[in-house]
């Protein structure tokens, strides 16, 4: 059993410009959730999805859009950089039903983005 | 509108004795409750959950309390370690509620 993994570790955009970030779920896991992690504060919520739809979403703008696939890896695309997006993207998966949202997540070790 | 509070930022405690961190929330009402534990450039890692019905969990050195009427858990860690060194993050959870806050660093010192 695999845990989950992320691609990649570190990245470095310019403001204005797109990003995509990749996430590998556990073994056996159908959920997938995004994080945003600013140093020093807890991980926000971005959006889940459950079995390739969008299942909950946080206080995040559209331009933050992501993708799961048949095998339950995932993507997180955001457009337009901006500064503030600087942070920790954290992959979460877990096993469970559409809304649950008591489950074990399993975290990747995720991937620092920098805008400058 | 609905928040999450823990404790203060950091917390320094001696080898041996008991660390206890503390979660607040308000203006909602969880049916669930994690805690998580994350070291520096890592991601979070999953300790314990409890549910609203349950008043009490332990495992191992861990204990969590869970009182929905004051909404407050609290987490402790008995013989804390210099390896029990970490943020520790709670995560009260409803349907579709997947926040956490903003977390409590613990240092225990040797």
């Amino acid at each position: 059993e695999t845990g989950v993994t992320q691609s990649p570790t570190h990245l470095i955009k310019t403001r204005g410009q797109q990003v995509t970030l990749r996430c590998s779920s556990q073994s056996g896991h159908n959920t997938v959730s995004w994080y945003q992690q600013a140093l020093g504060q807890g991980p926000q919520f971005i959006f889940q999805y459950y079995r390739e739809e969008e299942n909950g979403r946080g206080n995040f703008p559209p331009r933050f859009s992501g993708l799961q696939f048949p095998n339950y890896s995932s993507e997180l695309n955001v457009n337009a950089l901006e500064l503030d997006d600087s942070a920790l993207y954290l992959c979460a998966s877990s096993f469970g039903a559409s809304g649950e949202s008591y489950n074990e997540q399993f975290f990747g070790p995720g991937t620092r983005l920098t805008v400058l | 509108s609905q928040k999450i509070e823990q404790n203060s930022e950091a917390l320094n405690i001696q080898e041996g004795k008991t660390a206890t961190l503390t979660c607040n929330y308000t203006n909602y009402s969880p049916a669930y409750l994690q805690w998580y534990r994350q070291d520096p450039g890592r991601g979070p890692v999953f300790l314990l959950l409890i549910r609203e019905n349950e008043k009490e969990k332990r495992k191992e050195r861990l204990k969590v309390t869970f009182d929905t009427t004051l909404k407050q858990s609290l987490f402790h860690i008995t013989a804390s370690q210099p390896a029990d060194s970490a943020t520790y993050l709670c995560a009260p959870r409803g349907d579709n509620d997947m926040r956490f806050g903003a977390g409590t660093r613990l240092t225990v010192k040797p």
